[in-house]
């Protein structure tokens, strides 16, 4: 079965500590995206890699950090310096112009 | 400065009814327009999109209209059922850049039994 996984569905995490969530796909896309969600609100986006080894800053990078060393995975790391971590964080990868998302992490912050 | 907007944060309508939800934008190099179905705690999943050469865009119960004069589409829902209810995002996509999406902030739609 083709798809997005991300891992754990749910994190706690305590302040002042950096976290890593996973993202992982196994359709071949080249294009992967990190977005952030809080209540209420639309998709923000934090990271985009559109090829192994590159990526690029989106709308809210502050704080946040990726890595793109293989095609498959494209991890989010929240460091200490993202001010308010507490939301849903979901990973994306797109053919064409439709993305495919995963089914999220939840991230609190305690 | 949103680009794409959803002015309606909530909407409930009756089952069988139909359901209307809105989108407008700003941006117009934006030629291209997905609507994104979301539970809670769930990824969004693709409903439809449209096409900016085209005008309205049917797929079974689901209808997306664009007006590219208004800067304004719209998804229908004919007939609503109770499995319908949950927040739908417009998003919008430029090909020059870099097929990005951009979406709005969302429409929880409540279908009434």
């Amino acid at each position: 079965d083709g798809g997005i996984t991300q891992s754990p569905k749910y994190l706690f995490r305590k302040e002042g500590q950096n976290v890593t969530l996973s993202c992982e796909q196994n359709l071949n896309h080249d294009a992967m995206y990190w977005y952030r969600q809080d209540p209420g609100q639309g998709l923000r986006l934090i990271y985009y890699s559109q090829i192994v080894n590159d990526f690029q800053k989106g709308d809210i990078a502050e704080g946040y950090s990726v890595s793109r060393e293989k095609k498959e995975s494209f991890p989010l790391t929240v460091t200490s310096a993202q001010k308010n971590p507490t939301a849903f964080y979901l990973c994306a990868s797109r053919t064409g112009y439709e993305q495919f998302f995963g089914p999220g992490t939840r991230l609190t912050v305690l | 400065d949103q680009q794409v907007k959803q002015n309606s944060p909530s909407l409930s309508v009756q089952e069988g009814r139909i359901s209307i939800l809105n989108c407008d934008y700003t941006n117009s190099m934006f030629d291209y327009f997905l609507w994104y179905k979301k539970y809670p705690a769930e990824g969004p999943t693709f409903l439809i999109s449209i096409s900016s050469i085209k005008d309205k865009n049917e797929d079974g119960r689901f209808t997306v209209f664009l007006n590219k004069s208004a800067k304004h589409l719209s998804l229908h829902i004919v007939p609503s059922q109770p499995g319908d209810s949950a927040v739908y995002f417009c998003a919008a996509s430029e090909y020059n850049a870099g097929n990005m999406l951009t979406f709005g902030g969302g429409t929880r739609l409540m279908v009434k039994p």
